[in-house]
């Protein structure tokens, strides 16, 4: 009985392939994240909605669009995947955009060759 | 710039001592700093969390303090056991144009048994 469930858990794939991570939660929340951590298990957020609406899109390249079909989901495309791409990228969910806990799904290990 | 720094990157305590991380963040305006652990290819999960109305919060062997005049927070691990292994992250709500939720290094603690 996942929270935040997001599939796949591994994604190996090469450079120049377009890929996508999917993101779903069950928690009613009305806010949705995506991390990346990097080989350093540096958190880093990328994109983050309220409601399917963007609220944060911090400086990641423009091959990456996520795409909020209801407020239950939060997926992220790749475009012309880069080695430097390889992370963990993990979906989060929060009760609000406001002083509320961060909810983490359990990663999804994409290694780009 | 949106800022949160974490010291030490690395703890080694032997079982049954405290461990101390600690943390300084750059927005004065932050009011909300959650805690998290990171346990060997898992998520991020909420261990503790803070809000600025107050000075120090408790739960069990773990504490934290918060010292917003001089923009430090910190955790307080007591009687540490061997399953307290893990990497620690503090974070902190900066509010700019949107809130998000930035992450510190991460502290990789060590519990010898």
């Amino acid at each position: 009985d996942t929270a935040v469930s997001q599939t796949p858990k591994y994604l190996v794939t090469q450079m120049g392939n377009d890929k996508s991570i999917k993101c779903e939660q069950n928690l009613g929340h009305d806010t949705m994240y995506w991390y990346k951590q990097d080989s350093k298990k540096f958190l880093k957020i990328m994109f983050s909605y309220n409601n399917k609406e963007l609220i944060i899109n911090e400086t990641v390249p423009n091959r990456f669009s996520p795409k909020s079909p209801d407020k239950a989901h939060l997926n992220l495309h790749i475009n012309s995947l880069e080695l430097g791409d390889s992370a963990v990228y993990f979906c989060a969910s929060s009760p609000s955009s406001y002083n509320s806990p961060l909810h983490f799904g359990n990663g999804t290990r994409l290694t780009v060759t | 710039g949106e800022n949160v720094e974490q010291h030490p990157s690395t703890l080694s305590v032997q079982e049954g001592d405290s461990a101390v991380i600690k943390c300084t963040y750059s927005d004065s305006a932050s009011n909300y700093f959650p805690w998290y652990k990171q346990e060997l290819g898992k998520r991020p999960q909420l261990i503790i969390d803070i809000r600025s109305n107050v000075g120090e919060k408790k739960d069990q062997r773990i504490a934290v303090t918060l010292n917003k005049t001089a923009k430090h927070f910190s955790l307080h691990i007591t009687e540490t056991q061997p399953e307290d292994s893990a990497v620690y992250f503090c974070a902190a709500l900066i509010m700019d144009s949107s809130y998000k939720l930035i992450f510190g290094s991460g502290t990789r603690l060590l519990v010898r048994p």
